[in-house]
């Protein structure tokens, strides 16, 4: 297993366009978590589901962001009428509850630019 | 709500030298997680250590250390010996137990930066 993958690694989109974003977990994990990370700051908590439920999702997540993980294998983190703040670094995340609590994995990221 | 900080946010030091970087954590669990990841130019978060409420064990692995203190509410990561690869971002950050477990809450992060 090469880890947790994400697609794509770069965007640029204009204003108002929708962006979708794809997360590929380790294969034995069955949480996968989504985070955002803004310049200079840490990464902040999004959603996270647990197989193929979204079990919790954070108020920084807009009527906007959608995400889903069907199948409870890989994820999509879809964003519609983007706008310059949603420029950041989207991470995502997996993990195990089966042995016991193990750490989350992250991927390398999407970087989101708005112009 | 849980909360962490790290108050600083840059260290530059000279390879060899050693560095403490600092983490206090507020949470209201009684179980609970604690964690630190090196970030570094690539952007992916590397796993360091994990580290539960119960277990207030020092750890040693290497060049790395890790001071956890429950009474002051901190969580320490110290490199020993410190090398330029060691130059990256470094964050704490907390967890709670059962269902909460992995939803992560970061510091803000410390840019080590370590000079030949």
């Amino acid at each position: 297993d090469t880890g947790v993958s994400q697609d794509p690694r770069h965007k640029i989109t204009k204003r108002g366009q929708n962006v979708t974003f794809r997360c590929d977990p380790i294969s034995e994990h069955n949480r996968l978590y989504w985070y955002r990370q803004t310049l200079g700051q840490g990464p902040e908590f999004l959603t996270y589901f647990q197989n193929e439920a979204q079990l919790e999702k954070s108020r920084l997540l807009s009527d906007r962001f959608s995400a889903e993980r069907p199948k409870g294998s890989f994820s999509t983190l879809e964003i519609q009428r983007t706008e310059q703040g949603d420029s950041a670094m989207y991470l995502c995340a997996s993990s195990s509850e089966d042995s016991l609590n193990t750490e989350a994995f992250f991927g390398q990221g999407t970087r989101l630019t708005v112009v | 709500a849980q909360k962490v900080t790290q108050a600083q946010t840059e260290i530059s030091v000279v390879e060899k030298e050693d560095v403490t970087l600092d983490c206090v954590y507020e949470t209201r669990d009684t179980t609970y997680y604690l964690f630190w990841y090196k970030q570094p130019p690539s952007g992916e978060l590397v796993f360091l250590i994990r580290r539960n409420s119960f277990d207030e064990q020092n750890e040693i692995s290497g060049r790395y250390s890790w001071n956890f203190q429950k009474s002051t509410s901190s969580f320490n990561f110290t490199i020993t010996a410190s090398q330029v690869v060691d130059s990256a971002v470094y964050f704490c950050a907390l967890s709670g137990g059962g269902t909460s477990y992995g939803k992560l809450t970061f510091g803000q992060g410390t840019i080590l930066t370590v000079h030949p």
